[in-house]
């Protein structure tokens, strides 16, 4: 049990349409990063959240936006979406006292039509 | 740009077989390893780390040493059950950049 929460588990859109994606951490954790885990790959990253701020981006279109609130809760935001975007989006936080290390919530499963 | 590059799977091994997964990594600083396992329908979950040469993770009868001068991460186990079957990611970060890069995943099966 990591502590990170995340909602919708599975969700289906269609081409074009916009979602919303929500995670929820524990508290001593200021830090949330979001990563895109296609069918068969490895995670990659999409970007990092530290107090509200975005703190690093991975190689990942201006459509992909986040969010982060002081109750450490995020959001992940993809716009027109794309076939492509379909993929596991997995959230994770890393506390403040060990910086190196992150934990991962249990994900949300994106299906494009 | 840094990598991580696991063996290819599937592996399948019996119950009690012994467990070994390659991993090996390219990085320009001094990066921390990982193993993550993911079960069936879930998340990551963090099965051992290291943080600098020479040091060993271990969690459940997993274990894995840092190699800087082979610039490798083996993830090990002596006597394997079917209730290891999963699917496990080897990944690094570097200091202060705190985004992991995984490798493809390496999917193992466990047979009774």
């Amino acid at each position: 049990e990591t502590g990170v929460t995340q909602s919708p588990t599975h969700l289906i859109k269609t081409r074009g349409q916009q979602v919303t994606l929500r995670c929820s951490s524990q508290s001593g954790h200021n830090t949330v990063s979001w990563y895109q885990q296609a069918l068969g790959q490895g995670p990659q990253f999409i970007f990092q959240y530290y107090r509200e701020e975005e703190n690093g981006r991975g190689n990942f279109p201006p459509r992909f936006s986040g969010l982060q609130f002081p109750n450490y809760s995020s959001e992940l935001n993809v716009n027109a979406l794309e076939l492509d975007d379909s993929a596991l989006y997995l959230c994770a936080s890393t506390p403040d006292s060990s910086t190196d290390t992150q934990y991962f919530g249990p994900g949300t499963r994106l299906t494009v039509l | 740009g840094d990598s991580v590059t696991q063996m290819e799977g599937p592996v399948t091994l019996s119950e009690e077989a012994f467990l070994t997964i390659n991993c090996t990594y390219t990085a320009t600083g001094y990066p921390s390893l990982f193993w993550y396992v993911q079960y069936p329908g879930e998340g990551l979950q963090l099965l051992l780390k290291a943080t600098k040469a020479d040091d060993k993770g271990s969690n459940k009868g997993f274990e894995a040493t840092y190699r800087k001068e082979t610039t490798s991460f083996h993830l090990e186990k002596g006597s394997v059950q079917v209730s290891d079957s999963a699917v496990y990611f080897c990944a690094l970060s570097l200091q202060g950049a705190q985004k992991l890069v995984f490798g493809q995943g390496t999917r193992l099966t466990i047979n009774p």
